[in-house]
């Protein structure tokens, strides 16, 4: 099946610095999503992004799908921005999602 | 948002013993999903549904067992529990579009 690895493993910022979190895939795919998992567990999609780049206020994502990566910028990291970051990817002849496993972030006051 | 509920959220049980966990969402997805969580491994994905009867295994599906009675429903059975299989679940829904995969709250299931 597919592959999904994600970097780093562990990030550490002061509030106010910027991250870019990386997630390479070994296969096309047709459906990539990044999730957030806050530290009370709960698991929140950020960006439905296969190719492109999307914006979401501070967060923004960009899937070079040819390319085999996608990344996930963080701006003006708060702390409430802390958690897990986690990409997940479709194949195109899979009929499921893969998860990577994740990109845990501590955002420090 | 999928409404997406799971149940119970906690659960203490013993080895031996079958545990079955529910999935309710009220958005008529077609597509839902049970997945674990444990330290070091991500969300790996135990049993899927795509429609009311339709079930298919995931990655680590030994030990589990699904329904799907009706679209709201997807339950998760272990039919006699292991320690092993100690983790957090997360249920997760989509449409038919099957693109973006929202999630319940989860379950957290200690077998001691």
């Amino acid at each position: 099946g597919i592959q999904v690895e994600q970097s780093p493993p562990d990030l550490i910022l002061q509030e106010g610095a910027n991250s870019t979190l990386r997630c390479n895939f070994s296969d096309s795919v047709n459906n990539l999503q990044w999730f957030h998992q806050n530290p009370w567990g709960q698991l929140i999609n950020l960006f439905y992004i296969p190719s492109g780049t999307k914006q979401n206020g501070r967060l923004s994502a960009t899937t070079v799908a040819t390319e085999r990566y996608s990344l996930l910028y963080i701006s003006s990291s708060q702390t409430t921005d802390s958690g897990v970051y986690f990409c997940a990817v479709k194949g195109t002849n899979a009929g499921k999602s893969t998860f990577g496993d994740g990109t845990t972030l501590t955002v420090k006051p | 948002d999928a409404g997406i509920t799971q149940s119970p959220r906690h659960k203490v049980t013993e080895t031996g013993t079958p545990v079955t966990l529910r999935c309710h969402q009220t958005e008529n997805h077609r597509y839902m999903y049970w997945y674990r969580q444990d330290p070091g491994h991500g969300l790996r994905l135990i049993h899927y549904s795509y429609g009311v009867k339709d079930t298919d295994k995931g990655e680590v599906s030994d030990g589990y067992s699904v329904s799907r009675s009706k679209t709201e429903d997807f339950l998760l059975t272990l039919e006699s529990a292991t320690s092993s299989q100690t983790s957090v679940y997360f249920c997760a829904a989509t449409g038919s579009g099957a693109n973006v995969l929202t999630f319940g709250a989860g379950s957290r299931l200690t077998v001691l």
